[in-house]
């Protein structure tokens, strides 16, 4: 999984199958938290987001969990899909309205 | 059309050169930004902007600076260009609650030989 400081960690796995990407935040302050998806040449692009009085946060395909006691995130996504193939990175807001701090990313490649 | 839209897409230029990187939206944000992105260490907030008479650094500001000519446009400067500089740069727009996410640009790539 992901944390907010390492190295891009790469998670690969069979179309069909459900996918889960995770991330460790450090600011026990956050309390907003988002996940981005970025594409090969292409800027990152808005997933998901929750916020801290959430546990869970369902969209389209995606799932979003949030454990705020140990300061965990997961990108759960049904039904992978080889569009589905890109880095994901999470967010979070340090507890402000104006700034957020990006996580390195997780590569997710899918294999059809 | 792109809500934001970064030019050159691509760049490269000299060490020593100065180059101006722009952005445009159409989001009707008040807020912008701009981040560099790197291998490995993710994206960087380098200065940002909540109105056109509002700048700030970020975190990695040395070395650039930024205009916010009008509310829709925010350019980013390098006056004058090292390779360190070489990385992908992006350009983002938010609300003013900043609770609804980055819009971001497609990015600008930089080399700086």
């Amino acid at each position: 999984g992901e944390s907010v400081g390492l190295h891009l960690p790469t998670l690969s796995v069979q179309e069909g199958d459900n996918s889960i990407i995770n991330c460790a935040y450090s600011n026990s302050a956050s309390d907003y938290f988002i996940w981005y998806k970025q594409e090969s040449g292409k800027g990152p692009q808005f997933i998901i987001d929750i916020r801290s009085n959430m546990d869970k946060r369902q969209g389209q395909r995606v799932t979003v969990l949030l454990n705020k006691t140990v300061k965990h995130l997961s990108l759960q996504i049904a039904a992978t899909q080889p569009g589905d193939s890109a880095v994901y990175f999470c967010a979070e807001n340090g507890g402000s309205n104006y700034k957020l701090t990006f996580g390195k990313g997780t590569l997710l490649t899918v294999n059809p | 059309d792109a809500d934001v839209t970064q030019t050159p897409r691509n760049r490269i230029t000299k060490t020593g050169k100065r180059i101006m990187l722009e952005c445009s939206q159409t989001k009707g944000h008040d807020r912008m930004y701009w981040y560099r992105q790197d291998p490995g260490l993710g994206l960087r907030l380098i200065y940002y902007s909540f109105d056109v008479k509002d700048i700030n650094k970020g975190e990695i500001s040395d070395g650039y600076s930024v205009s916010r000519q009008a509310q829709a446009k925010f350019s980013l400067s390098l006056e004058s260009a090292i390779p360190n500089q070489t990385a992908l740069y992006f350009c983002a727009t938010s609300d003013q609650t900043g609770r609804h996410g980055y819009t971001f640009g497609s990015g600008t790539r930089l080399t700086v030989v």
